[in-house]
């Protein structure tokens, strides 16, 4: 079983709307979870790191938030641009190790 | 700015070499990782490497496996009989780590192609 979940699979919405990304794990013991950016093709990118006690985190016009009761988290992109178009992936760290569990991302797709 | 580095971009290999897939991590950082991507799939934790040895593996990090931190500058990990379900895009990892949460900065991924 998949313990990070992401939705929905893909998304396609035009430059300059709005949109949020949504990430549910059951990874516990939870330490902290990230969201990252990956284009096709290259590694991928750090957007926002998260505590266990943080409920929201921001990164220019991403915006993170964390429910760790619900253990769900989401990823809201503002004005978005061509070149946000990419995979966001929900990344989960388990407590007490490095290991991190990466979801299988949601496909962004930005057209003029 | 700084960023990690992998050499080669696309390697092709037949099933049954060895393999050697080579990073630079980020001069300052102090842990080292490196993760896999079969084509269509999520990104796969191989091994993290701190202090010249292995922290944490996972259980697809077998005994065909094995990193190393040669010269103090190069992280490379090695596959030592390839098969063809190691076809994958490899990603290297490093981070600070003086203070946790670290951001795990990545490398733009080695190609590895078994035929």
């Amino acid at each position: 079983k998949n313990q990070v979940e992401q939705s929905p699979q893909s998304l396609i919405i035009l430059e300059g709307k709005n949109c949020t990304l949504q990430c549910n794990y059951t990874v516990s013991p939870f330490s902290n979870l990230r969201w990252y950016k990956q284009d096709t093709g290259r590694g991928p990118v750090s957007l926002t790191i998260m505590t266990f006690s943080e409920n929201t985190k921001s990164n220019g016009r991403y915006t993170a938030t964390l429910d760790a009761d619900t253990k769900q988290s989401s990823l809201h992109i503002t004005a978005s641009q061509l070149s946000d178009s990419a995979s966001y992936i929900c990344v989960v760290n388990y407590f007490g190790n490095e290991k991190l569990t990466f979801g299988t991302g949601t496909r962004l797709t930005i057209i003029p | 700015e700084p960023e990690v580095t992998q050499t080669p971009s696309h390697q092709v290999t037949q099933m049954g070499q060895e393999v050697i897939l080579r990073c630079v991590p980020i001069s300052n950082h102090l842990y080292f990782y490196w993760y896999r991507q079969i084509l269509g799939q999520k990104v796969e934790f191989l091994v993290s490497f701190y202090n010249n040895e292995i922290s944490e593996k996972s259980e697809i990090f077998d005994d065909q496996f094995s990193v190393e931190r040669p010269d103090g500058s190069n992280f490379t990990l090695k596959i030592r009989s390839t098969k063809l379900e190691d076809s994958a895009m490899y990603f290297c990892a490093s981070s600070v780590a003086a203070l946790r949460p670290d951001t795990q900065y990545f490398g733009p991924g080695t190609r590895l192609t078994v035929l």
